[in-house]
C-alpha cells in the first residue's frame, strides 16, 4: 500500500514557541491530505483538509491562526502549531487521500506526539 | 451529526479465542463503513470496508457485515493471534459529507499466548 511519513515522530517544546510537523506521501501524489488530532483514549478528530495549491478547509472549532497548514506540493503538507501551549499537547496524525476506481481511500502517517511544557 | 460508537476496551483474549468488537453508527443516508487497525508505533491501516448494506468486508481472517437495520458493523475473527494485538477503529464516511472519515474511540485488543 501507499506509504505516508511524518516528521518528527515526537517533539517537546516550550510554551509560546511554534512547532512544524511534516506529512509526506512517499510513493504517490496526493492532492488532498487530512490532519487529525487524537487525545489519549479518544477518537481521531479531523482538524482540517489540506488541498494542494489552495487554502486548507478547517473543521468547526479549529483555530486557523493557531494551526497553520501549508500544502505546497503534491507530496508534502505541513502543520504548524503557533505559540503552542500545554493544552495543544496531543498526538497529531495526517493522512493522504488516493482515488482508486472512483473510491476514496486514506493512507495514514504514524503520527507525531507533541508535548508542550 | 454523524457518529460512531465502539465497545470500550481493553479487550483481553487468549490466543485462538473468538473476537467480536461491536460498532454502531449514526448517519444520514448511506455511509461507507470501515475498520482500521493501528499497531504499536505505526499509522492506521485499513483493515476492511463495506460500501453498502449487507456487504461483508473481510481481510486477514477478520470479517464485518454492514447491517443497515441495526446500524452496525461488528468486527469478528474466529481465532485471534498474539500478532493481532493492536487498536481497532471503526469509521464511516459519506460522499455528501465530503468523504471525511468519522472515527469511533478505538478499542484496544490484547491477545495473550
Amino acid at each position: 500500500g501507499a506509504v505516508v511519513s511524518q516528521h518528527p515522530s515526537w517533539v517537546i517544546c516550550k510554551s509560546g514557541t511554534s512547532v512544524k510537523i511534516e506529512c509526506r506521501s512517499l510513493d504517490f501524489q496526493a492532492t488532498t491530505m487530512f490532519w487529525y488530532r487524537q487525545f489519549p483514549k479518544q477518537s481521531l478528530m479531523l482538524m482540517a483538509t489540506s488541498n494542494e495549491g489552495s487554502k486548507a478547509t478547517y473543521e468547526q472549532g479549529v483555530e486557523k491562526d493557531k494551526f497553520l497548514i501549508n500544502h505546497a506540493s503534491l507530496t508534502l503538507s505541513t502543520l504548524t502549531v503557533t505559540s503552542a501551549h500545554p493544552e495543544d499537547s496531543s498526538f497529531y496524525i495526517c493522512s493522504a487521500r488516493v482515488v482508486v476506481n472512483s473510491y476514496n481511500e486514506q493512507f495514514f502517517g504514524p503520527g507525531t506526539r507533541l508535548t508542550v511544557l | 451529526g454523524d457518529s460512531v460508537t465502539q465497545m470500550e476496551g481493553p479487550v483481553t483474549l487468549s490466543e485462538e479465542a473468538f473476537l467480536t468488537i461491536n460498532c454502531t453508527y449514526t448517519a444520514t443516508g448511506y455511509p461507507s463503513l470501515f475498520w482500521y487497525v493501528q499497531y504499536p508505533g505505526e499509522g492506521l491501516q485499513l483493515l476492511l470496508k463495506a460500501t453498502k448494506a449487507d456487504d461483508k468486508g473481510s481481510n486477514k481472517g477478520f470479517e464485518a457485515t454492514y447491517r443497515k437495520e441495526t446500524t452496525s458493523f461488528h468486527l469478528e475473527k474466529g481465532s485471534v493471534q498474539v500478532s493481532d494485538s493492536a487498536v481497532y477503529f471503526c469509521a464511516l464516511s459519506r460522499r455528501s459529507g465530503g468523504n471525511k472519515l468519522v472515527f469511533g474511540a478505538g478499542t484496544i485488543l490484547r491477545v495473550k499466548s
